[in-house]
């Protein structure tokens, strides 16, 4: 079955810098890449996703990258602020199940510092 | 108001009893998920359904079974062979296929005591 990588557990950036959270997975035929914010005591939100037809999306601050080859994805956050503070989890979806299994990575902690 | 319900928030339950965990969905979604969440182990999904009446075992089903008679429900019971059910369980849904957009419940904390 599909496993999910991620790294780091967790990351502590500066307001405004950059962060990058980065995801492996294992079943080649997977085609679709969600990653979802989860805030403290909420419940996760989707917040990008990307096919594998597509090699980058982005949506104002944030960014995801696909590499199929080397069966790999990123979260690029940019500018980042407090309320970027959150649990991110990487997830991968693809033939199992008739596309609808849908396998998360172990999550990252970001603390955006001020 | 559309969306995705867990009941209960807090559920305790006693060393050697089964218990049943509630999700609802209003979104006409046929494929529902139940995940474990665990501290610094991510999602780990337990069972999904792709339709009613049918589900499938996910990474950790053991000492788990679910049931789905009706589309807008899919009921989880933690069994008493469950070792350790002591976490946070949370509910998702999704339309059919490739490329939908995952909603998620508020979850079931449950604590054996």
């Amino acid at each position: 079955g599909e496993n999910v990588e991620q790294h780091p557990s967790t990351l502590s950036v500066q307001e405004g810098d950059s962060a990058v959270i980065k995801c492996t997975y294992s079943d080649s035929a997977s085609n679709y890449f969600p990653w979802y914010k989860q805030e403290l005591g909420k419940r996760p939100q989707l917040i990008i996703d990307i096919r594998s037809n597509v090699g980058e999306k982005k949506d104002q601050r944030i960014a995801v990258t696909l590499n199929k080859t080397a069966k790999h994805f990123s979260l690029h956050i940019t500018e980042t602020q407090p309320e970027d503070s959150a649990v991110y989890f990487c997830a991968a979806s693809g033939s199992t199940g008739g596309g609808n299994k849908l396998t998360f990575g172990t999550g990252t902690q970001l603390k955006v510092e001020l | 108001d559309g969306g995705i319900t867990q009941s209960p928030k807090y559920l305790f339950r006693k060393e050697g009893q089964n218990v049943t965990l509630s999700c609802e969905q209003n979104l006409n979604h046929d494929a529902m998920y139940w995940y474990r969440q665990d501290p610094g182990q991510g999602l780990r999904l337990i069972y999904y359904s792709q339709i009613v009446n049918d589900f499938q075992k996910g990474d950790i089903a053991e000492g788990y079974s679910v049931s789905r008679e009706k589309k807008e429900s899919f009921p989880l019971t933690v069994t008493s062979a469950q070792k350790n059910p002591t976490a946070f369980y949370l509910c998702a849904s999704r339309a059919t296929g490739v490329g939908t957009e995952a909603f998620f419940g508020q979850g079931t904390r449950l604590t054996v005591v």
